[in-house]
């Protein structure tokens, strides 16, 4: 069974850095790209992107590119996405999904979701 | 700001039929397939459809996506009250390079 956990719920202030994880199990994790997907409280779905583990190659919507980062650790099966300088706006809950499909050349397709991470950032 | 263009509510009595639609443009409905995703209130989402007419495993036949060329729709036959949930399509739009979500459609099971 595919699964996807996510670390804990966060509260940070702004300007401070912050990493939070994705630890995938059930599959080959270097097979699929898994994304990340942001949710602002009472809103939509935005993608932000998502990586590919076995090698790391990253692609960004271009309206976070910059202000994430991703990466892989294929030793634990664990992706990351983390923050340099967080801003209030980055208050979110903040998805890992894998895709449905292996490979790295296909369209994103969002399929098995972790349970979704939390960032709180207030001065 | 969404490419794809849902209505914010939708809603119907038990067993009654509710379609909700998605309205996007050539670079990502009109040429790429459709997903549907179920999030029920509190939850990740569920992927309902993908590839604009199948279901994944385990998913009740009584979904259904279709396509009509920039527009994609979604039917729930025999409407349950576990269905109300927030809906949304998405797909891959080729100009923009993104994978893009549609604006979200509450369901309401009256």
């Amino acid at each position: 069974e595919v699964q996807l956990v996510q670390s804990g719920a966060e509260v940070k202030k702004p300007g401070e850095s912050l990493k939070i994880s994705c630890k995938a199990s059930g599959y080959s994790f270097t097979n699929y790209w898994v994304g990340w997907v942001r949710q602002v409280p009472g809103k939509g779905l935005e993608w932000m992107g998502s990586v590919y583990p076995r090698d790391s190659d990253t692609r960004y919507s271009p309206s976070f590119q910059g202000q994430v980062t991703f990466s892989a650790d294929k030793s634990i099966n664990t992706v990351y996405l983390q923050w340099s300088s967080l801003k209030a706006s980055d208050t979110a809950t903040y998805f890992c999904a894998r895709d449905f499909y292996d490979g790295r050349l296909l369209p994103a397709l969002p399929a098995h979701w972790g349970q979704g991470t939390l960032v709180t950032v207030s001065s | 700001q969404s490419v794809l263009t849902q209505p914010p509510s939708a809603s119907g009595t038990p067993g009654q039929r509710v379609t909700i639609s998605c309205s996007g443009s050539t670079s990502n409905i009109g040429s790429n397939p459709v997903n549907w995703y179920q999030q029920l209130p509190a939850t990740a989402p569920k992927l309902l459809i993908f590839s604009t007419t199948q279901r994944p495993s385990g998913v009740p036949a009584r979904f259904s996506g279709s396509r009509s060329g920039t527009s994609a729709s979604l039917a729930i036959s025999g409407l349950q009250s576990e269905d109300e949930a927030d809906y949304y399509c998405a797909a891959w739009d080729a100009s923009l390079n993104v994978y893009v979500f549609g604006t979200g459609t509450k369901v309401t099971v009256l």
